[in-house]
């Protein structure tokens, strides 16, 4: 089983619509998640990031987090075209020092059809 | 928010040749950059590790005599993939760590990636 299981669809909505991504993971250690947005041929850039279990909202997007389920999830609420890239998980355990590296999921290709 | 540039942002090669990739903080300091490796459709995969002034921890199965890393200064990494060979054909994208330790968040700046075609 991989760390982080991401469904890398391709998922396509139009318009407007309430758009549901989400992201399991096995290890119990990971403390801070992150969604990362990255459209085609560029490098990702952070949308939000979320500490333990709870929800986070900014503009149209909502972070979730359960860890009792290990699932997190993203929504974008009134969905636009420009909304149209790949969306990456990514975890991180916490604890600094020398460790700071992130466990990416494999990315799930939204296209919003206008 | 920090700007992490690379460069160049593509090039095509011959096999046999290598191939530097530069990575730069350019409005903070690094003293840890990372490398990754995106193959299409895919999630970014670690590479290295790279920390200013001393030598990068490679991943599992990423060789270290081919994917060369120097961290010179703390706004400059550098990845040299030597010898290439058609299979090293990738995006590979570096991300700069914002002073780890000011905030409690990890916060990874990513460059814009370089697609690298091995010919």
């Amino acid at each position: 089983q991989k760390e982080v299981e991401q469904d890398p669809g391709p998922l396509s909505v139009p318009e407007g619509a309430i758009v549901s991504l989400n992201c399991t993971y096995s290890n119990s250690a990971f403390q801070y998640f992150m969604w990362y947005r990255q459209y085609s041929r560029k490098g990702p850039e952070l949308l939000m990031y979320t500490y333990s279990s709870g929800n986070k909202e900014d503009g149209r997007f909502t972070a979730q987090v359960d860890k009792s389920s290990k699932y997190i999830s993203l929504f974008i609420r009134d969905s636009q075209p420009c909304d149209s890239a790949t969306y990456l998980c990514a975890m991180w355990g916490g604890g600094g020092g020398s460790n700071y590296k992130l466990t990416f999921g494999k990315g799930t290709l939204l296209t919003v059809n206008p | 928010g920090a700007v992490v540039s690379q460069h160049p942002s593509r090039v095509i090669c011959k096999s046999g040749t290598s191939v530097k990739i530069e990575c730069r903080s350019l409005d903070f300091q690094a003293t840890t950059m990372f490398w990754y490796r995106q193959f299409p459709k895919q999630s970014l995969m670690l590479m290295a590790t790279s920390n200013e002034g001393s030598k990068a921890t490679y991943e599992q199965g990423v060789e270290k005599d081919k994917f060369l890393i120097n961290h010179a200064s703390l706004t400059l990494s550098t990845l040299t993939v030597t010898s290439a060979h058609p299979e090293d054909s990738s995006f590979y994208i570096c991300s700069a760590l914002d002073r780890p330790g000011r905030s409690s968040y990890n916060e990874q700046f990513f460059g814009p990636g370089t697609r690298l075609t091995v010919l």
